[in-house]
């Protein structure tokens, strides 16, 4: 099993300033890779796949690069609606297909 | 706008069975792939298996085969996740998911429904 780890696990930011949370796969899920934001009490929303394609609508300040085993996903400027939990999700063909990372916490500081 | 609509909150006995609905619109409901995902309380995701709305194939992870059951009824756009056998650490909320790309799972979940919590609970 392909196992995600992000870290790190809490970021406490203020609004306006910029994100980097990380992703690292135990073996290469080459481009395979989106990330998610969920707020408390809602459903994951997708932000990112194949690594850094944005999804439809999601604002511009969210971008992802890495392939591989490493992966980042960056928010350029942090909006107040952008304190969520965000994961991140591979795709291979390896059993099973699709793991989740444990999850960062981006929190207000 | 695709929107992926899930049957209320249930409380079930160990031992017991629960089914949940996921009543797709906005979209051709066959032609996309529909994924459950679930998640314990205060803890991440995990993914269970999909379905294939237009031929009714499944493929379940392996944890739950044998425990699961993925089914849909394509004259009312709808999914189901049947879950048997349920113990307390089933306890979690419950996600329908649409798959990003038309007529190919490619396990990206661009859509989701708004969870179901299924809570087993003697």
């Amino acid at each position: 099993e392909i196992v995600l780890t992000q870290s790190p696990a809490t970021l406490s930011l203020s609004p306006g300033e910029r994100a980097t949370l990380s992703c690292r796969a135990s073996q290469s899920v080459y481009s395979y890779l989106a990330w998610y934001q969920q707020k408390p009490g809602q459903a994951p929303r997708l932000l990112i796949y194949d690594a850094s394609n944005r999804a439809t609508g999601i604002p511009a300040r969210f971008s992802g690069s890495g392939s591989g085993t490493d992966f980042t996903l960056t928010i350029s400027s942090l909006e107040p609606e952008d304190f969520a939990v965000y994961y991140c999700q591979q795709r291979s063909n390896w059993p099973p297909p699709i793991t989740f990372g444990q999850g960062t916490r981006l929190e207000i500081k | 706008q695709v929107q992926l609509v899930q049957s209320g909150a249930e409380v079930k006995k160990p031992g017991a069975s629960v089914k949940v609905s996921c009543k797709a619109s906005g979209y051709t409901f066959t032609g996309y792939y529909i994924h459950w995902v679930r998640q314990a309380p205060g803890q991440g995701l995990e993914w269970m298996g999909w379905i294939n709305p237009y031929s009714g194939g499944t493929n379940y992870a392996q944890k739950f085969q044998g425990s699961v059951t993925m089914t849909r009824d394509t004259s009312i756009s709808t999914a189901y996740m049947e879950l048997n056998s349920l113990r307390s650490d089933d306890t979690a909320v419950y996600y329908c998911a649409r798959d990003l790309l038309e007529a190919v799972e490619v396990y990206v979940f661009a859509y989701w429904g708004q969870g179901t919590l299924v809570t087993v609970s003697s």
